[in-house]
């Protein structure tokens, strides 16, 4: 069965500094995707960053970029420049070709931001 | 804004009830996911449909049933409802069109239901 596990409840961070939320699965497929999910204080939940694990280069967008280790199963998240509106819950979350989609998620990691 | 839209955004209820909760996915999206986010379970897959039809299930309840109408609107039915089935309720729509597809689902605003 595949799993998601994100090891740390909860992290926090200066404003304007990096962090970086960890997060590792467990599949035997070949052919899948991971993805962040970021969960404000509003509950709605917002696509962050996709990664396809065919592809080697890491994905980015904007101050978000993800280290993704296949061999490793292990697919990070890192944010720079933090900023007050990046607090919130984040999940991590897996799919794989011939699922029709479904998404498995990891237990989440709570982000602080402090000024 | 996701383009997704779910109602109502709260539903409190009694233990025994039975309730429904609607989504409509974005314009163009055929297929429509259920999920269930609560304290002790987290977020969890619980149901999909591609145009009208079933193509995915995963822990979901015999008591909870789900459909999609024509207009692709989904609807997510919970009945004998218990105290543990409190929880916020998301509905996701995508593109995808068959298991090969694992396009990005973007998600409704949730409806948090709480059973009394």
């Amino acid at each position: 069965a595949q799993t998601v596990t994100q090891s740390q409840p909860e992290m926090s961070v200066q404003e304007a500094e990096t962090v970086t939320l960890s997060c590792t699965y467990d599949t035997s497929e070949s052919d899948y995707y991971l993805f962040w999910y970021k969960q404000p204080p509003s509950r709605q939940m917002i696509l962050v960053i996709r990664q396809e694990a065919y592809k080697q280069q890491n994905a980015t967008e904007n101050r978000f970029s993800v280290n993704f280790q296949k061999a490793a199963k292990s697919f990070s998240l890192k944010i720079s420049d933090s900023q007050l509106g990046d607090a919130a819950m984040y999940f991590c979350a897996y799919t794989f070709m011939g699922s029709y989609g479904k998404l498995t998620f990891g237990q989440g990691t709570i982000l602080t931001v402090h000024p | 804004d996701s383009g997704v839209t779910q109602t109502p955004k709260h539903l409190i209820t009694a233990t025994g009830q039975r309730v429904t909760l609607r989504c409509s996915p974005r314009s163009g999206d055929l297929s429509v996911y259920w999920y269930q986010q609560s304290l002790d379970q987290g977020l969890q897959f619980l149901i999909q449909y591609y145009n009208g039809e079933e193509r995915a299930k995963g822990n979901i309840l015999e008591r909870f049933s789900a459909q999609q109408f024509p207009d692709l609107h989904s609807e997510l039915n919970l009945s004998s409802l218990e105290l543990g089935d409190s929880a916020l309720y998301f509905c996701a729509s995508s593109v995808a069109l068959s298991e090969y597809d694992t396009d990005t689902q973007y998600f409704g605003p949730g409806t948090r239901l709480t059973v009394l």
